[in-house]
């Protein structure tokens, strides 16, 4: 059953601690990606890969930190440099990048109290 | 009926109704939009998606319609039922043609 899944669904942390969220895929995909949703807002992009080992900045990557060793696997670390990390996080992967559908797993919900 | 014009972050209908959609979007350039449905707490579902070399695609229920000259995507849902009831974004590709850029939004309720 191919698909795309994040883990846990939620997540609660205090402040001042990193945390990590797992992204898996077994789509054979070459790109990845992580969004943050906040509430009533639309996807914003933190990071993106198109291949292994290689990685850019999306839009607000400042505080968050990833890693691409393996191509199913694409993990967002929120660091203690995010001033504001409760948001929904979303990972996508897609065939190539730019021009063609990404496939979204279920999100995890981050809680910093 | 319908609501036709620019961008509104709700959306509230009839069952049986047909919908729409509009978004505009900013990048000239772009040759990829696509259509996604979010569903409360869940990860965003494909739609549908159309290329700037066309003005026009259609699905099972839903029509995407693209005015280049204006800068302008709209999604029709045809019959809208309350399972449509949800969050519908549009995106368009990046400059750079790495990446997709996400629209805020339109919540679409639909009452029966």
């Amino acid at each position: 059953d191919g698909g795309i899944t994040q883990s846990p669904k939620y997540l609660f942390r205090k402040e001042g601690q990193n945390v990590t969220l797992s992204c898996e895929q077994n789509l054979n995909h070459d790109a990845m990606y992580w969004y943050r949703q906040d509430p009533g807002q639309g996807l914003r992009l933190i990071y993106y890969s198109q291949i292994v080992n290689d990685f850019q900045k999306g839009d607000i990557a400042e505080g968050y930190s990833v890693s691409r060793e393996k191509k199913e696997s694409f993990p967002l670390t929120v660091t203690s440099a995010q001033k504001n990390p409760t948001a929904f996080y979303l990972c996508a992967s897609s065939m190539g990048t730019g021009t063609g559908e990404q496939y979204f797993g279920p999100g995890t919900r981050l809680t910093v109290t | 009926g319908e609501s036709v014009g620019l961008h509104l972050p709700t959306l509230s209908v009839q069952e049986g109704d047909n919908s729409i959609i509009n978004c505009a979007y900013s990048n000239s350039a772009s040759d990829y939009f696509i259509w996604y449905k979010q569903e409360s707490g869940k990860g965003p579902q494909f739609i549908i998606d159309i290329r700037s070399n066309m003005d026009k695609r259609q699905g099972q229920r839903v029509t995407v319609l693209l005015n280049k000259t204006v800068k302008h995507l709209s999604l029709q849902i045809a019959a809208t039922q309350p399972g449509d009831s949800a969050v519908y974004f549009c995106a368009e590709n990046n400059q750079a043609g790495t990446a997709l850029i996400f629209g805020k939004g339109t919540t679409l309720s639909v009452s029966s």
